[in-house]
């Protein structure tokens, strides 16, 4: 069964302190992963896909990176207005391309100004 | 383009009722989801359709029925709502042709059953 494990649940950061989340899987054959931003009240927003092994994706102050066995959402400097709930997923195991996903509880970010 | 597009976006049912939640998207989409997301459990996928005529249940599809009725348009019933449905429901899509798609959210609809 796909599992994907998202750490630590909650972060707060002060502005312009660096930090980094995790997302830990495990599923058989990774045809990608997914990260999500999610505001309150709101929709989960697509931030990025990764595709291999050691491949980087940066946006604004987000690079988001990956390895065999977790993914890393780096912040750098981070402002309050990046304060949100971080979502990441995993295609489920089947091949398909209608891609059901797989989705880690989420890392609840808050930046102090 | 207004992307996903879900309605109502709040929604009070007494136990037993009945309603249905709209979704929309305009982004030629093939594949349409539909997930609820409560605290500690995350999102998890309640009804799928990978393309227009079809539809899958996901991992939570017990009191729900969906409809696509085309190929923008994918509706979640339930038939006789219960408190445990209480929840947020996102729709979602994703586009074709690709063997991992990005998936597209909506804004939500907040259920409270009593």
């Amino acid at each position: 069964e796909d599992q994907v494990t998202q750490s630590p649940e909650a972060l707060r950061l002060q502005e312009g302190e660096s930090s980094s989340l995790n997302c830990s899987y495990t599923v058989s054959g990774l045809r990608g992963l997914f990260w999500y931003r999610q505001d309150p009240g709101k929709g989960p927003e697509f931030l990025f896909t990764l595709y291999s092994a050691g491949e980087e994706k940066e946006k604004e102050r987000l690079k988001a990176t990956l390895t065999k066995k977790e993914s890393f959402l780096h912040i750098t400097a981070p402002k309050p207005e990046d304060s949100a709930t971080y979502l990441c997923a995993v295609p489920n195991a089947g091949g398909t391309s209608y891609g059901k996903l797989t989705f880690g509880q989420g890392t609840i970010l808050t930046v102090h100004p | 383009n207004a992307g996903v597009t879900q309605t109502p976006k709040f929604q009070v049912l007494k136990t037993g009722q009945s309603m249905t939640l709209q979704c929309a998207q305009d982004m030629n989409h093939n594949s349409m989801y539909w997930y609820r997301q409560d605290p500690g459990m995350g999102l998890r996928l309640i009804y799928y359709s990978a393309s227009e005529g079809t539809t899958d249940k996901g991992e939570v599809p017990n009191g729900y029925n969906v409809s696509r009725l085309n190929k923008r348009e994918f509706s979640l019933r339930l038939e006789s709502a219960a408190p445990s449905q209480t929840s947020v429901y996102f729709c979602a899509s994703s586009a074709p042709g690709l063997a991992v798609d990005e998936q597209f959210f909506g804004p939500g609809t907040r259920l409270t059953v009593l």
